[in-house]
Order: C-alpha cells, then structure tokens, then sequence
C-alpha cells in the first residue's frame, strides 16, 4: 500500500475555501485516492474518492495532480461542522482494507 | 440510511475478564470490520470478515479473536483483556468488493483497569 504525508494540523476560517493537501508519492497505477473524515466522537464517515480525474459531490471537490503523486481535497465554504480529523487513503477500488493514517486536523474558525 | 450499531459506548473492564464487543448492521453488507484507534497511531485494522463464518487478520489480531455466525453482527472478542488493549473500538461495514465506501459505528471506548 502507498504511504501518505499529511499536515498534522490545520485552520481555516468560516465560509472560506478549506484546501487538504496529501502526499502519495508511491501510490500505484490501480489504487484510487480515498477521503474520509472523523469529527470528534464519532466513526469515519466517507467523502470522496478517485483515480486520476477531478472529482466533485456534494460535499467536496478532490483534485489529483497529473502524475498522481499527490492529492488536494477542497471544501469550499467550511463549516464549523466541518471541523474534524480528514484522512487521505490510497486503496485499490473495492479493497476491503483500508488502512488510515494520522490524517490532518482541520479547525475552522469562526 | 445505513446504520452500524455497538452495544456499548462505553465499557470498564479488569485485566484478564473475557470481553465482548458486538457491532450490528442493518443493511446486509457483505464485509465487516474491527479497528483500534490509539492517540497518535490512526486506525489499525483488528480483523474483518467478507462473508458469514469468514474471518481475515488485519495488522494488530494479536490478542484478539472475532465471531461472524450471522450476516448482520459481528463480534470481537478479548480472550483475557490486558491494559494495552484499553482503546477506541470501531466497527464498519460495506457492501460487497466493488464498495468503495465503508460504514463506520460510534465506537466503544474500553477501558481495562
């Protein structure tokens, strides 16, 4: 599995664009870039995933650079509620394991 | 909306007592899952199951066993729980090999004194 460097910590003030970067320099060809994130007290829950094209849903938008190697996942009016642990996975598709890092702490700031 | 349940939030137990920790799904997913997260080390994988009776380590099963007698519920079990297994259990669940998108509970945090 690819290994992954993530910012231990982040802010971000409210109703700004809230940009996460990950490193997965030793990400394979087959292995999609998956998000999560835990806010406190809860379990992970979903956000977005992809390959090699940019990616939007309803909650984020992921962007992955061209040669793969890194990612940026983009919220783009934070929330409060958006404060919370965000996790970068690289996993091929529909591998059952899923193994998190540390993540990055995001803070939004009123 | 997909619920993954766990019997307790939070549970004290003393060293050497047998514990277990049942997580409940109620949207017949094929795969379920135990992890640990620990200050500092993320989530580590325990065990999880792709299917009834069906069991595979994940990186950390020492110490630790896991029951799937039915499709729905899957169990961890501390044979003779230490005080380094005091810790956040989670349990997910998904849907099937082509799931991208794993359903996580509230976790238990045991503690064991």
């Amino acid at each position: 599995d690819a290994k992954t460097t993530q910012p231990p910590s982040m802010d971000c003030a409210e109703g700004r664009a809230a940009n996460l970067p990950c490193n997965h320099s030793t990400i394979s060809g087959n292995e999609y870039v998956y998000w999560y994130r835990q806010i406190h007290s809860q379990g992970p829950q979903y956000i977005i995933h992809g390959l090699k094209n940019n990616e939007t849903n309803e909650m984020a938008s992921l962007i992955i650079t061209e040669d793969r190697k890194s990612s940026t996942l983009i919220l783009p009016h934070a929330t409060l509620r958006d404060t919370a642990v965000y996790y970068c996975i690289p996993a091929n598709f529909g591998n059952e394991k899923l193994t998190f890092g540390t993540g990055t702490r995001l803070t939004i700031i009123p | 909306d997909v619920k993954v349940t766990q019997s307790s939030r939070y549970l004290v137990k003393r060293t050497g007592e047998k514990v277990f920790l049942e997580c409940v799904q109620d949207m017949d997913h094929e795969n379920m899952f135990w992890y640990r997260q620990d200050p500092g080390l993320g989530l580590r994988l325990i065990y999880f199951s792709y299917d009834v009776k069906m069991k595979e380590k994940g990186d950390i099963p020492e110490g630790y066993s896991v029951s799937r007698e039915k499709k729905e519920r899957f169990s961890l079990i501390l044979e003779s729980a230490s005080t380094n297994q005091t810790s956040m259990y989670l349990c997910a669940s998904s849907y099937g090999s082509t799931s991208y998108e794993q359903y996580f509970g509230p976790g238990t945090r045991l503690t064991v004194t």
